[in-house]
């Protein structure tokens, strides 16, 4: 059974640095992963979505990062503004095409002015 | 291209009725997942349906709850004498058919609170 990671919890930084989410998963064999964006009381909002053949993805100042031989994911967040406070949410797809999502609980991130 | 679209968006429901939940997916998606979200606690997996057929219900409760993708119309999610422990956000997701993308794009929830 697949189980997702995300520690810590909660994370507060000062506006204009840089920071790594981390998200881990315990089975290796997986089909994708995704990073989702989620404001308070909203829906899902998909950041990044990388292979299992993939390494990282990019998208402005995100960057994706996967080693599925560790079972381990970062999202990279560079000269992180107010309006990047969040939760963001790692999902991993195990079997396949249009396949199930297993979430970990999301990092709480809040960006001080 | 409207996005995926649930409603109610909020729902209150007393211990023993039913509610019922609308997905309208978006346009061109033929699939459609069901997710809850329980206070503190992660997105679960539900259900995944396809029109007309159940692909895989291995998150669902085994009693009380239903799903539905008719040939026409939204997915319904049907939860029949609902308890206090129902309360969650219900988020609603599609996708395109396999061969496009592997994304899935979430609807806004509806809040189910049974009092």
């Amino acid at each position: 059974k697949q189980e997702v990671t995300q520690i810590p919890a909660a994370l507060s930084v000062p506006e204009g640095e840089n920071l790594v989410l981390n998200c881990s998963f315990t089975d290796s064999a997986i089909y994708n992963l995704q990073w989702f964006r989620q404001d308070p009381g909203k829906g899902l909002t998909s950041l990044l979505l990388i292979q299992s053949s993939q390494r990282e993805q990019t998208s402005g100042r995100l960057n994706a990062s996967l080693d599925k031989s560790s079972g381990r994911s970062t999202l990279y967040i560079a000269a992180s503004q107010p309006g990047d406070s969040a939760t963001y949410l790692c999902a991993v797809g195990s079997t396949g095409a249009n396949s199930k999502l297993t979430f970990g609980k999301g990092i709480t991130l809040s960006v001080r002015p | 291209n409207a996005g995926v679209m649930q409603n109610p968006r909020h729902l209150v429901r007393r211990r023993g009725q039913e509610a019922r939940l609308r997905c309208s997916p978006m346009k061109g998606h033929s699939h459609v997942y069901w997710y809850r979200q329980l206070p503190e606690e992660g997105l679960k997996f539900m259900v995944y349906l396809q029109k007309e057929n159940i692909i895989d219900e291995s998150g669902m409760p085994k009693e009380r709850f239903s799903a539905e993708f008719p040939k026409e119309g939204p997915s319904i999610l049907r939860i029949q004498q609902v308890v206090r422990g129902d309360s969650a956000a219900y988020f609603c997701a599609s996708s395109p058919p396999s061969t496009y993308t592997d994304t899935q794009y979430f609807g806004p929830g509806t809040r189910l609170t049974v009092l």
